[in-house]
C-alpha cells in the first residue's frame, strides 16, 4: 500500500501571501490530521477531517483552514503568511478515528521570508 | 503545565547499552499512548503503542505504562547507532479528540 503523500515538499513564500498544501492519505483511511512542527514548539495539532467534515481543531488562528474531499484527500490553506508560519507541516492519516495509529506523510517544509 | 512532557536531552548512550526515554502526561484519564521515532529531516514513524498498565515488548523495544504515576517510558535494548533519532511521546487525552505530542528526546548512540 502506498503511504501518505504530501505536495509540495518544499515551499518558499513571502509575508502576506497565502499557501495551499495537499495531502493524500493511505488508501482506505478516512481520517486526516494536520500538524505544524517547529523546533521550539514541537508537533502541534492543527485540525482533523473525516468524511469531508472538520471534526477537531487545535489552537491556531483562523488564517489556518482546511478541507477534505470525497476521496479523503485533504488540503490546508494558510492565508496572510507570517514569518512565524515557517515550519514543517505534517499530514497524518488513520482508518476512522484519531484514536487509532496515525501514519505520517513526508511533510511540506514552508519557509516564509 | 503541558499535556505531555519529555526531557529534551540530548541523551547519549554507548552502542549496546540500554537507552531509557521517559514521558509524563497531565490528563489522568488518558487511555492511549504512542512512541514515534523521527530521524533528522524525516517524518515521525510509529514504534509502538500501549494502552494497558505494564510492559509491552516488541523486539529491542519495551514500552512501560504506569497510569497511576502518569508516565510512559520506552526502553531500547542493545542500542545501535541507527537508533540515533528524536523520540516523540504521544498521548490521546481523555477527551479523545486529538494526539498531543511531547517535544521529543534526542538520542545519540555512540559507536
Amino acid at each position: 500500500k502506498a503511504g501518505v503523500t504530501q505536495t509540495p515538499r518544499y515551499l518558499i513564500k513571502t509575508r502576506g501571501q497565502q499557501v495551499t498544501l495537499s495531502c493524500s492519505p493511505i488508501s482506505g483511511h478516512r481520517s486526516v490530521s494536520w500538524y505544524q512542527q517547529t523546533p521550539g514548539q514541537g508537533l502541534q495539532f492543527l485540525f482533523e477531517y473525516f468524511s469531508e467534515t472538520q471534526r477537531n481543531k487545535g489552537n491556531f488562528p483562523g488564517r489556518f483552514s482546511g478541507r477534505q474531499f470525497s476521496n479523503s484527500r485533504s488540503e490546508m490553506n494558510v492565508s496572510t503568511l507570517e514569518l512565524g508560519d515557517s515550519a514543517l507541516y505534517l499530514c497524518a492519516s488513520s482508518l476512522k478515528t484519531v484514536q487509532e495509529t496515525q501514519y505520517f506523510g513526508p511533510g511540506t517544509r514552508l519557509l516564509v521570508l | 503545565q503541558k499535556e505531555v512532557e519529555q526531557n529534551s536531552g540530548p541523551l547519549s548512550v554507548p552502542e549496546g547499552a540500554i537507552a531509557s526515554l521517559n514521558c509524563t502526561y497531565s490528563d489522568r484519564g488518558s487511555q492511549s499512548f504512542f512512541w514515534y521515532r523521527q530521524y533528522s529531516g524525516k517524518s515521525p514513524e510509529l514504534i509502538m503503542s500501549i494502552y494497558s498498565n505494564g510492559d509491552k515488548e516488541d523486539g529491542r523495544f519495551t514500552a512501560q505504562l504506569n497510569k497511576a504515576s502518569q508516565y510512559v517510558s520506552l526502553l531500547i535494548r542493545d542500542s545501535q547507532p541507527s537508533d540515533s533519532a528524536t523520540y516523540l511521546c504521544a498521548v490521546i487525552l481523555y477527551t479523545g479528540n486529538q494526539f498531543y505530542f511531547g517535544t521529543g528526546t534526542s538520542l545519540t548512540v555512540i559507536p
